[in-house]
């Protein structure tokens, strides 16, 4: 089946530092990542689209310049925290969409950030 | 290997029919297992289970867990167009620092 992972899983970082996370479709080309922030107990908000080869597409209040996101790749897309504060902690889900599927998206195991 | 696996991956079905979609997971230390609603862009929170045999329920919307089973049910009665919309079963790794999603059921309600 279709696998995507994230990277790193886990990161804790000190404020005001940048961090990046990667998100990669192992075994499909991802047209499509989405990119998700969660917050405990309530459900996953949509950060920003991104389709390879273009800029990514941010939901409203969603700071592009603080949260960049670069998909190079039809299997790799990145999400980099810039300038983190501890008010960006939070748990970091991408998921992936396949060519020629478009109703199905593969979720990545998350990455748990925790800014100090 | 921890994961999550739902099913039927598709369902299309007539208004006014009752749906059971069915999520089933293998994890160490189980600590929850959630269900959402996917329509065209964020997933929304539907239930989060964590004790067996205790249903959760809204409006039309009912899930109960099984823990026994491994298993989750999510039943829609009565089913609206407006159900129409990918559900997504997910269940936190023991340490909470990941979440394993299944790849969801893609429910069509036809009028």
């Amino acid at each position: 089946g279709a696998v995507v992972s994230q990277h790193p899983s886990r990161v804790i970082c000190k404020s005001g530092t940048s961090v990046k996370i990667e998100c990669r479709s192992l075994d499909f080309q991802a047209t499509t990542m989405f990119w998700y922030r969660q917050f405990p107990k309530k459900s996953l908000m949509l950060m920003a689209t991104s389709n390879e080869g273009s800029k990514a597409t941010y939901e409203q209040g969603v700071e592009k310049d603080k949260f960049l996101i670069n998909h190079a790749s039809l299997t790799l897309s990145t999400l980099t925290v810039t300038s983190a504060h501890p008010e960006d902690s939070s748990f970091y889900i991408c998921s992936a969409r396949g060519l020629g599927n478009q109703e199905t998206q593969y979720f990545g195991p998350g990455t748990r950030l925790l800014v100090l | 290997e921890d994961k999550v696996v739902q099913s039927p991956l598709s369902l299309v079905v007539h208004e006014g029919d009752t749906v059971t979609l069915n999520c089933s997971y293998e994890v160490t230390n189980f600590r929850s297992l959630l269900w959402y609603k996917q329509e065209k862009k964020a997933p929304t929170f539907l239930f989060m289970l964590t004790s067996s045999g205790i249903e959760k329920k809204s409006g039309r919307l009912s899930s109960i867990l099984d823990k026994k089973e491994l298993s989750s049910i999510l039943n829609i009665t009565a089913t609206q167009t407006g159900d129409s919309a990918i559900y997504l079963c997910a269940v936190p790794s023991n340490t909470g620092n990941q979440f394993y999603f299944g790849t969801g059921t893609s429910l069509t309600v036809i009028p």
